[in-house]
């Protein structure tokens, strides 16, 4: 099984700014097999990115995705109040699917 | 619209079982897989498996231990995911979510399910 670990565990950044976050595989995603997902409290995950740099339907282009092998990063070029929340890291490149652990994106 | 509905949430005794259904609507039933995950009182998503929702053949999380059952009625467009011998470690809010066309990502959700176990 893969296992993803994301960081940082939680985030503190303000509106406005650039946001990082980093999920690594235990081992390569061949394919790069690896989407990221939004989570507001009390809803059900929103799809972000799928195939490590594909914005899904509807996701705004402050959302990128990139990264391959074993080091991913989702980025929001600037944050709106909408976007603090947490985000999960999940690979699909083998026959069992694993998720990260998730990382909190705090106002500060 | 695509759509995923789950039934509503359920309460049970250790032991017990529970069948926890994800009715789709808006699309074409058997085209696109159906993923089971849940998501545990203030914890991370877990993936619990898959199932091809043309020929019904399930995959499992290789954590899962022959509790979990995936099953289809594609009459009616519902997956189904039952859990037999429920601990108090199950109680967590269940989801189904749809593979997308040309990726296996979950596109659409269902809204939850919280099942909890409690004597």
């Amino acid at each position: 099984e893969i296992v993803l670990t994301q960081s940082p565990g939680t985030l503190s950044l303000s509106p406005g700014e650039r946001a990082t976050l980093s999920c690594r595989a235990s081992r390569s995603l061949t394919p790069n097999y690896l989407a990221w997902y939004q989570q507001r409290p009390g809803q059900a995950p929103r799809l972000l990115i799928y195939d490590a740099s594909l914005r899904a339907t509807g996701i705004p282009d402050r959302f990128s995705g990139s990264g391959s092998g074993t080091d991913f990063t989702l980025t929001i070029s600037r944050l709106e109040p909408e976007d603090f929340a947490v985000y999960y890291c999940q690979q699909y490149s083998t026959s069992l699917y694993s998720f990260g652990q998730g990382t909190k994106l705090e106002i500060k | 619209q695509v759509q995923l509905v789950q039934s509503g949430s359920e309460l049970k005794k250790p032991g017990a079982s529970v069948k926890v259904s994800c009715r789709a609507s808006g699309y074409s039933f058997t085209t696109y897989g159906v993923n089971w995950l849940r998501q545990a009182p203030g914890q991370g998503l877990e993936w619990l498996g898959w199932i091809t929702t043309d020929t019904g053949n399930p995959t499992y999380a290789q954590d899962l231990t022959g509790r979990f059952v995936f099953s289809l009625d594609t009459s009616v467009s519902t997956a189904y995911l039952q859990i037999n011998s429920l601990r108090a470690e199950d109680t967590a809010v269940y989801y189904c979510g749809r593979e997308g066309y040309s990726y296996k990502a979950v596109d659409y959700w269902g809204q939850g399910t919280l099942v909890t176990v409690s004597s």
